[in-house]
């Protein structure tokens, strides 16, 4: 099993610029996130998917879009990239669901971002 | 909204014990989690506290009590392996996770 995987593992980008991040795993979670590292700043949730087709705002919504088509992915998009969206990336995934909640999180190995 | 503070850094020698911290104030708090982070790679679970008390695993322990919104990571027989940051997170709504800044552990021969 790979577990969760993310895809680039670095990218550069000008401002205004778009692209696309995509998570996979294999471990049929029901749940996944994704979260933005800044210097000092710990994990911050941007948006957050409970199953194939749902997704909602997190922490730190503003500039991004998800979407959750398979349940197997969750990709986070931006449309105009700003030097302030320039961070380490991570996604996250979990057994959790309704019936049983579940706060432990297999995390991804990152997405290296910047923005000039 | 939740806030989650945390000593920035921590330092120890091999053999040691040490003791992360952990204030809180949230709302809608569930529980407390702990997680490990080396050199910015991926953060790994280490525990998750949902009622009052000490959870034990291997060399580290994780304590929560909810009447004082105070948890701490106990860390025994420290090895080198073992510097790297740790976040403690609060459990919230759809088994979301909000992060303190993180504790970055040295430890030194």
């Amino acid at each position: 099993n790979a577990g969760v995987t993310q895809t680039p593992k670095f990218r550069v980008l000008k401002t205004g610029q778009s692209m696309t991040l995509l998570c996979a795993q294999d471990m049929n979670h029901e749940y996944m996130y994704w979260y933005r590292q800044d210097p000092g700043m710990g994990l911050r949730l941007i948006h957050y998917s409970v199953g194939e087709g749902t997704t909602a705002k997190g922490e730190v919504p503003d500039g991004y879009n998800v979407s959750r088509l398979k349940k197997q992915n969750f990709l986070l998009g931006l449309e105009s990239a700003a030097p302030s969206q320039t961070s380490v990336y991570f996604c996250a995934s979990s057994y959790s669901t309704y019936r049983r909640p579940s706060y432990e999180q297999y995390f991804g190995p990152g997405t290296r971002l910047t923005v000039t | 909204g939740q806030s989650l503070e945390q000593p920035s850094e921590v330092t120890a020698v091999e053999g040691a014990i040490v003791q992360i911290n952990c204030t809180y104030q949230t709302s809608g708090f569930y529980g407390l989690s702990w997680y490990q982070q080396h050199d910015g790679g991926a953060p790994t679970f280490l525990s998750y506290n949902a009622l009052d008390g000490l959870e034990e695993t291997g060399r580290f322990s994780s304590f929560l009590s909810r009447s004082d919104s105070y948890g701490y990571l106990l860390l025994q027989e420290l090895q080198m392996k073992d510097s790297a940051s740790y976040f403690c997170a609060s459990g919230g709504g759809y088994s979301t996770l909000t992060f303190g800044k993180g504790t970055m552990l040295l430890v030194s021969p």
